[in-house]
């Protein structure tokens, strides 16, 4: 069965106090990963597609990472308006589509 | 205004009355889908389209009915709406899916329907 699980569900930091958040999948035939972003009363916002074991992608204070069975997203220096909730989501065959719940990011000043 | 949007924002209705979600993008994305954020499920994925006049389902097909007659609408049909298809709706677009064209694999979400069926 196609799965998406995201550890921790709620993180709560000190701002610039760097941590990870992690994606673990089990998918047949993954096509891709991606890690997305939501503020409350929002639709998800997209950050990174990852395709391949070892692939890194990064963005401002983002930085993603992809395994054959997990992905990280690892926050560096983060700031308050970093906060909030981090979706992953992974693209198995025919074109569907699997999220995870999400982790709940608050980055304290 | 250029983008994607969602009709209505808010929606309270009964059970067993038919409602329709709207969606509309701009910018021409061959892909539409249609997904529904529940507590504790994250988001799942209803329908979507690959094209207009191509529709397939998603993981919670059930109770829902799409058409893609336009390339920029994708409207999504309760047609008798239950208490569990209470909800946020969200609809998004892509430019393409695949590897091929890895830069235009993003989804574009709207910003939501929240529907309340009593």
């Amino acid at each position: 069965e196609d799965q998406v699980t995201q550890s921790p569900e709620a993180l709560r930091l000190q701002e610039g106090e760097s941590s990870s958040l992690n994606c673990s999948y089990t998918v047949s035939g993954l096509r891709g990963l991606f890690w997305y972003r939501q503020d409350p009363g929002k639709g998800p916002e997209f950050l990174f597609t990852l395709y391949s074991a070892g692939e890194e992608k990064e963005k401002e204070r983002l930085k993603a990472t992809l395994t054959k069975k997990e992905s990280f997203l690892h926050i560096t220096a983060p700031k308050p308006e970093d906060s909030a909730t981090y979706l992953c989501a992974v693209q198995a065959r025919g074109n569907q589509f699997y999220f995870g719940t999400g982790t709940s990011l608050t980055v304290i000043p | 205004d250029a983008g994607i949007t969602q009709s209505p924002r808010y929606k309270i209705t009964e059970t067993g009355r038919q409602v329709t979600l709207m969606c509309h993008q701009t910018w021409s994305h061959s892909y539409m889908f249609w997904y529904r954020q529940d507590l504790g499920h994250g988001l799942r994925l209803i329908y979507y389209s690959a094209a207009a006049d191509i529709t397939d389902k998603g993981e919670v097909p059930d109770g829902y009915v799409v058409s893609r007659s336009k390339t920029e609408n994708f409207p999504l049909t309760l047609e008798s709406a239950t208490r569990s298809q209470t909800s946020v709706y969200f609809c998004a677009s892509s430019v393409a899916l695949g590897r091929a064209l890895a830069s235009y694999n993003e989804q574009f979400f709207g910003p939501g329907t929240r529907l309340t069926v009593l």
